[in-house]
């Protein structure tokens, strides 16, 4: 079963105004990260937050971890037109004795300008 | 040349076809992965390699065939693939896999590969 899901699937918004974006995960983590894709490309490490963490912020963009609900949220202030892009969350996974990434099928969100 | 390339960035291939995919990193790292990432499905990973070894193998059909010459080349070869293996195929590295996950993952921009 996937191990992050997002929500929503797909976010339009208006330049200026914010967007978050939610993601859900299932077994206990020590860290949640967040990716963003640009149409077509490779996947950018946006912001890490541990599970000792409740919040992290990073530029415009702030990350909220709920371990007790296994949530977290990506917040984008003031979103931007260059902002459009997908967002997918990813959490580590125990394999075969090391750690790999699984990641939702994303959130993509587009920014009018 | 800096961070994560992949070569060619697109590709088209018959069914009957054997082709190469490549990848390059240029961040010291020990760990590199190969993924799937087809329409409207969650990313796939596919190998993953630490330190040359491959210490993952994702259910992948035998078509798909890694290599891991040394820490910095990744090559996935392909052969006799189906229409289905059409998809945008990310490789990425990280420091060891072994670090509880906490390691962030350097993506390079993909290779769109189409099969006919």
């Amino acid at each position: 079963s996937q191990q992050g899901e997002e929500d929503p699937q797909a976010l339009s918004i208006q330049e200026g105004e914010n967007a978050t974006m939610n993601c859900s995960y299932k077994t206990s983590i020590n860290n949640l990260q967040w990716y963003r894709q640009n149409s077509g490309g490779g996947l950018v490490h946006l912001i890490l937050i541990r599970s000792n963490e409740r919040e992290k912020h990073s530029g415009r963009l702030r990350v909220t971890l709920d371990t007790s609900k296994k949530s977290s949220s990506l917040l984008i202030t003031a979103s931007r037109a260059a902002d459009t892009a997908s967002y997918f969350c990813a959490t580590p996974t125990a394999r075969a004795g090391s750690y790999q990434l699984t990641f939702g099928k994303g959130t993509k969100l587009s920014v009018i300008p | 040349e800096t961070g994560v390339t992949q070569t060619p960035r697109h590709l088209v291939m018959g069914m009957t076809n054997k082709k190469s995919l490549k990848c390059e990193q240029h961040l010291g790292h020990n760990a590199m992965y190969w993924y799937k990432q087809s329409a409207k499905k969650p990313l796939e990973l596919m190998f993953v390699y630490s330190l040359e070894e491959r210490v993952e193998n994702n259910s992948v059909p035998s078509r798909f065939s890694p290599e891991c010459p040394n820490s910095s080349h990744l090559f996935l070869h392909l052969h006799t693939l189906q229409p289905e293996d059409s998809a945008l195929y990310l490789c990425a590295s990280s420091t060891r896999t072994s670090v509880r996950g906490s390691n962030e993952q350097f993506f390079g921009p993909g290779t769109r590969l189409t099969v006919l």
